[in-house]
């Protein structure tokens, strides 16, 4: 089973420019996270926020969680080619971490 | 290196035979983690381990898959009578045992099964 959705299902963007990716969820949930995955390769962890937390920032990334909406935000600022991949949310439910379909984000030269 | 390893990278198979998959987490890891990811799609997740226990299996598709983790440290996702259906990337990932404060899951490459 799948828990978060995540919209838009792919984005294209020029280098330079801010993406935006959404993820909504259906259950109460300790943390949020979001992954990246490249072409064929393994995911890595980008950021967390807990459920108590609204914002946070790690360089180019900004998370935002509103637990009343069931909804988190993935903001990339300053887009660069590198950053095109599949990008993933991951809900942590009593240690159970189910992931959503992600967005395949293209960053255009 | 010392990140998660799976074997095999790559495993093609004929439908109807057995199928096992191998994952050795990093070192003191407690906690590890089963995924399945088709083509375009999430990882789904399969089973998690805290040390040899499965403490969560409920993803498991049906009674064909089966995980163990005798040692609590290597594990093993066993696939019986392998379906055509069953061709996907397999994913591991495991955690140290303060992932409440950290959050993060390491994953391996993948072992890609394919069913012919």
């Amino acid at each position: 089973s799948q828990q978060g959705e995540e919209d838009p299902q792919a984005l294209s963007i020029q280098e330079g420019e801010n993406a935006t990716m959404n993820c909504s969820y259906k259950t109460s949930i300790n943390n949020l996270q979001w992954y990246r995955q490249n072409s064929g390769r393994g995911l890595v962890h980008l950021i967390l926020i807990r459920s108590n937390e609204r914002e946070k920032h790690s360089g180019r990334l900004r998370v935002t969680l509103d637990t009343s909406k069931k909804s988190s935000s993935l903001l990339i600022t300053a887009s660069r080619a590198a950053d095109t991949a599949s990008y993933f949310c991951a809900t942590d439910r009593d240690d159970k971490i189910i992931f959503g379909k992600g967005t395949r984000l293209h960053i255009l030269p | 290196g010392a990140g998660v390893s799976q074997t095999p990278s790559n495993k093609v198979t004929e439908k109807g035979k057995y199928v096992e998959l191998r994952c050795d987490p990093i070192s003191g890891h407690t906690a590890l983690y089963w995924y399945r990811q088709s083509l375009g799609q999430g990882p789904e997740f399969l089973i998690y381990f805290q040390g040899t226990g499965a403490a969560d299996d409920s993803g498991l598709p049906n009674d064909r898959f089966f995980a163990v983790r005798p040692e609590g440290s290597v594990s093993t996702l066993k696939i019986q009578r392998t379906e055509r259906g069953d061709s996907a990337v397999y994913l591991c990932a495991s955690s140290p045992p303060d992932r409440a404060n950290t959050g993060e899951l390491f994953f391996g490459e993948g072992s890609r099964l394919t069913v012919l």
